[in-house]
C-alpha cells in the first residue's frame, strides 16, 4: 500500500531553518521521484521543488537560493530544506509520488507550518 | 516558467457539464503527449490526480471526467456534475519543472 506522510515542526520562528521529513512506504525511491509542493491558507498549489529517482534536484526557481531536497532511501525518506523563513512560507506543506509521465498519483495528508515569532 | 490560467470560479447545477479552461503561455507538447495533469481538491484534503496527459483517467476516477487539448490551451469535464464534484481543481504542467495554475473553483448554483 502506497502511503506518504510529512513530519515536521508546525511552528518556525522567522528568519529560522525549515526541517521537513517525508516517509514513504510500498514503493521505493530509487523507482520514484518524489515533490514538494506547499500551499499557503486559502491560495493555490505551488511547486517547490523534485529529487528524482536517481537523486538529482531541480527547484522552482523563486525558491532555488532557500531550498535543498535530500533522500535517505534505504529509511525511505525524503527530507526538505528551506532557510531563511518569513511569515509568507506559512503554508500546509505536502510531499507527493510521481510516477514517469503520469503526475503526481500518491500524495500525503499533509503539514502545517506556521511561520511566527 | 511555464505560467497556467485558470479561471477562478465556475458554477454549475447538478447534472450539467462544467467545462474548466487551462491555458499556458508555452507549448508543453513533447513527442506526441501533452504534459499536462489535473487535480481535485477538497478542503482538508491533499489534491487528488483526475486526469494525466492530458487525456487519460486516472486510476478509480469516474468517467464523469475526461480530459482534452494540446499545445497551451487545455480542457477539463465534468459531465453530468454530482453534488460532490464540488471543490478547487488545479491543472499542473510537467513539460518544464512543474507549475500549477491557480485553481479553478467549482460551485453548485
Amino acid at each position: 500500500q502506497v502511503q506518504l506522510k510529512e513530519s515536521g515542526p508546525g511552528l518556525v520562528q522567522p528568519s529560522q531553518t525549515l526541517s521537513l521529513t517525508c516517509t514513504v512506504a510500498g514503493f521505493s525511491l530509487t523507482s520514484y521521484n518524489v515533490h514538494w509542493v506547499r500551499q499557503p491558507p486559502g491560495k493555490g498549489l505551488e511547486w517547490m521543488g523534485v529529487i528524482w529517482n536517481t537523486g538529482g534536484t531541480r527547484y522552482n526557481s523563486a525558491l532555488k537560493s532557500r531550498l535543498s531536497i535530500s533522500k535517505d532511501t534505504s529509511k525511505s525518506q525524503v527530507f526538505l530544506k528551506m532557510n531563511s523563513l518569513q511569515t509568507e512560507d506559512t503554508a500546509t506543506y505536502y510531499c507527493a509520488r510521481e510516477s514517469p509521465r503520469t503526475g503526481s498519483d500518491y500524495w500525503g495528508q499533509g503539514v502545517m507550518v506556521t511561520v511566527s515569532s | 516558467d511555464i505560467v497556467l490560467t485558470q479561471s477562478p470560479a465556475l458554477a454549475v447545477s447538478l447534472g450539467q457539464r462544467a467545462t474548466i479552461s487551462c491555458k499556458t503561455n508555452q507549448n508543453v507538447d513533447y513527442y506526441g503527449n501533452s504534459y499536462m495533469h489535473w487535480y481535485q481538491q477538497k478542503p482538508g484534503q491533499q489534491p487528488k490526480l483526475l486526469i494525466y496527459l492530458a487525456s487519460n483517467l486516472a486510476s478509480g476516477i469516474p468517467a464523469r471526467f475526461s480530459g482534452r487539448g494540446s499545445g497551451t490551451d487545455f480542457t477539463l469535464t465534468i459531465d453530468p456534475v454530482e453534488a460532490d464534484d464540488t471543490a478547487t481543481y488545479y491543472c499542473q504542467q510537467s513539460r518544464n519543472l512543474r507549475t500549477f495554475g491557480g485553481g479553478t473553483k467549482l460551485e453548485l448554483k
